[in-house]
């Protein structure tokens, strides 16, 4: 079965500095791979996403992941964070297969200090 | 707003009651998602409909779970006799395939804002 690991579960950081949240992924074929963010109040929304090609993906507002396939990761990853990227941040897969369901990852919430 | 809805976006139900949600996708999309998330975890996947179709139900969807969808327009999520541990917020998504029903081919999901639901 698919499961999708964030180890990182609070992450605290001032602007400007930089951020990556990793994610790994437990599937051993083709995968398509997401980030989506939770903004206070707001419902989920994808950051960016993954289905084959360049394995470094931009998304909005500045966010890029990488997938390094014999790692099974896709970390996200952005220069610099300002206060409004306080977030909750999920990392999912879905597998290549027919199947469309996505598994996510348990998040990672982000807070920014100005 | 052409985002999903789901509506109620909060219910409060006594432990054995029977609770009824109900969601709107995206007015083009024929595909649509149900999954449920509890505090401190990501959502987990519930069950999923082409059109009319139900093609997959998770080991999650009890038989006190039901879902419907019968014009492959709007889609009802019923939960029959609640528990506490159904507790939870439970989100809609909705995406456009453009391949047959069961189409390995995979399209972006957009989530609505989730009912949440407490059982006391």
């Amino acid at each position: 079965a698919q499961s999708v690991s964030q180890h990182n579960h609070h992450v605290i950081l001032s602007e400007a500095a930089s951020l990556e949240l990793g994610c790994n992924y437990s599937y051993g074929g083709t995968v398509n791979l997401f980030w989506y963010v939770q903004y206070p109040g707001q419902h989920l929304q994808l950051l960016l996403k993954y289905f084959s090609g360049d394995p470094l993906v931009k998304g909005i507002k500045g966010f890029e992941a990488e997938f390094i396939k014999s790692k099974f990761s896709f970390n996200l990853r952005k220069p610099s964070v300002q206060w409004s990227d306080t977030a909750e941040y999920f990392c999912a897969v879905n597998a290549n297969t027919g199947f469309q369901k996505l598994v996510f990852g348990t998040g990672t919430r982000l807070l920014v200090s100005p | 707003d052409t985002g999903v809805s789901q509506n109620p976006r909060h219910k409060i139900t006594k432990r054995g009651q029977n609770v009824t949600f109900r969601c709107d996708p995206i007015s083009e999309h024929n595909r649509l998602y149900w999954y449920r998330q509890t505090l401190g975890q990501g959502p987990e996947f519930l069950t999923y409909f082409q059109n009319e179709a139900q093609l997959e139900k998770s080991r999650l969807l009890s038989d006190r779970f039901s879902a419907e969808r019968p014009k492959g327009s709007f889609s009802t999520l019923e939960i029959q006799r609640t528990e506490q541990g159904d507790s939870a917020m439970y989100l809609c998504a909705s995406s456009l395939a453009l391949g047959l029903a069961g189409s390995s081919s995979y399209n972006e999901q957009f989530f609505g804002p989730g009912t949440r639901l407490t059982v006391l």
